[in-house]
């Protein structure tokens, strides 16, 4: 059974600071990772999608790395700001359906 | 392009009530899959559709069931509504293409959600 856990819950930096979210998962059959934020009491917006044979995807400040092998994912924020204060979830996506961290909680101080 | 809408937004009912959301896709997307979002289970899936067929179904009691039309559009029904059916009810539509590669793209693209509060 897949499951993904994203470490760590919580964080907070100060604006500027470049930082690294962390995904894993335990099933390495998967068709891509996708990583999306969500704002209190909205949808979920996508950032980023990895395919299943791809290393690395980036959209301006973001980059989002996959190692299938290892069951790992990472985001890394450049130079964050405090609109990048959100929560970030990664979801793997297998059999028709995307299986979820409890994702990363971000504070951005200014 | 327009995004995935879900209606309604909010939607407040009570214990033993039905309770019908619906959802349209992008347009030209064909699958469709719903999700429930609570603050101590967090996101877990529903069930998916394509071209009107059930293809994966969550681990959730029959009381929630789906359907989608055959314009893609789709709706979930929670019946004899509990209190723990309090949640964010998202909805996200996929295009699912083989792309550069041969790999396949199924990037989800999500809705607002409807907020169901139960009473």
């Amino acid at each position: 059974k897949q499951e993904v856990t994203q470490i760590p819950a919580a964080l907070s930096v100060p604006e500027g600071e470049n930082l690294v979210l962390n995904c894993s998962f335990t099933d390495s059959a998967i068709y891509n990772l996708q990583w999306f934020r969500q704002d209190p009491g909205k949808g979920l917006t996508s950032l980023l999608l990895i395919q299943s044979s791809q290393r690395e995807q980036t959209s301006g400040r973001l980059n989002a790395s996959l190692d299938k092998s290892s069951g790992r994912s990472t985001l890394y924020i450049a130079a964050s700001q405090p609109g990048d204060s959100a929560t970030y979830l990664c979801a793997v996506d297998s059999n028709y359906q995307l299986i979820w961290g409890a994702g990363t909680k971000l504070i951005i101080k200014p | 392009k327009a995004g995935v809408t879900q209606t309604p937004r909010y939607l407040i009912k009570t214990r033993g009530q039905q309770v019908t959301l619906s959802c349209s896709p992008i347009s030209g997307h064909r699958s469709v899959s719903w999700y429930q979002q609570t603050p101590g289970q967090g996101l877990q899936f529903l069930f998916e559709y394509f071209s009107e067929t059930q293809r994966n179904k969550g681990n959730f009691p029959g009381r929630f069931s789906g359907r989608q039309f055959s314009n893609s559009r789709s709706e979930m029904n929670v019946s004899t509504l509990e209190l723990g059916d309090s949640a964010l009810y998202l909805c996200a539509s996929s295009l699912e293409f083989f792309g550069r590669g041969q790999l396949l793209n199924t990037e989800a693209f999500f809705g607002q959600g409807t907020r169901l509060t139960v009473v």
